[in-house]
């Protein structure tokens, strides 16, 4: 069991550019979330997956963002057009459907 | 909607006393509560849960947790500090049964001093 694997850790990128972080899930964990976590705050939750399906997505999911998880394993979380709110640790965790909730290291997005 | 509040975004303690992290929560039906610690720059690990079995939950590096129904509280504890245990903790909560997603409070940084 490697754990939840986020990619990348870190990226700086320019306002209005997009960006794009991977998470790959701990294998047969049918659950996929993502939190977002701003310095000194608690994780927020963004939205979650059972297997492919997007189940629930929070309010704080702009337009801008979208998440994908076509094959029910790994996920994607796409940020269009950032802007230097957006700067935030990203957070990937994932569990069976009612265990425990397992997190990634998270990747840090700074946009300038 | 459930949700969590810790007491006390810092706190500072010696090496060897007592750590105590306070997290109340506020849930109309008795929730499932979780602590988390963040070493800086990294995720979350989760410390212990509380999953309506006994009140008393014991977690690894010697934290142990109570959840106490009358003073809806689940306070994290732990009889002597190490240095290695400075980091931040973070109390969540999710409906019975595990639900689908966790609330986390704001955190508390623990300090550990020589």
């Amino acid at each position: 069991d490697t754990g939840v694997s986020q990619d990348p850790r870190h990226k700086i990128t320019k306002r209005g550019q997009n960006v794009t972080f991977r998470c790959d899930p701990i294998s047969e964990h049918n659950r996929l979330y993502w939190y977002r976590q701003t310095l000194g705050q608690g994780p927020e939750f963004l939205t979650y997956f059972q297997n492919e399906a997007q189940l629930e997505k929070s309010r704080l999911l702009s337009d801008r963002f979208s998440a994908e998880r076509p094959k029910g394993s790994f996920s994607t979380l796409e940020i269009q057009r950032t802007e230097q709110g957006d700067s935030a640790m990203y957070l990937c965790a994932s569990s069976l459907a009612g265990d425990t909730i397992y997190f990634g290291e998270g990747s840090w997005l700074t946009v300038v | 909607a459930q949700s969590v509040t810790q007491l006390g975004s810092h706190v500072s303690v010696s090496e060897g006393a007592l750590v105590l992290l306070r997290c109340n929560y506020s849930s109309s039906v008795p929730p499932y509560l979780f602590w988390y610690v963040q070493y800086p720059n990294q995720g979350l690990q989760l410390l212990l849960k509380y999953t309506s079995a006994a009140t008393l939950v014991k977690g690894i590096n010697g934290f142990e947790a109570e959840f106490k129904k009358s003073e809806t509280s689940f306070h994290l504890t732990k009889p002597s500090a190490h240095m290695s245990d400075a980091a931040e903790y973070f109390c969540a909560v999710t409906p019975t049964g595990g639900g689908n997603k966790l609330t986390f409070g704001t955190g508390t940084q623990l300090k550990v001093e020589l």
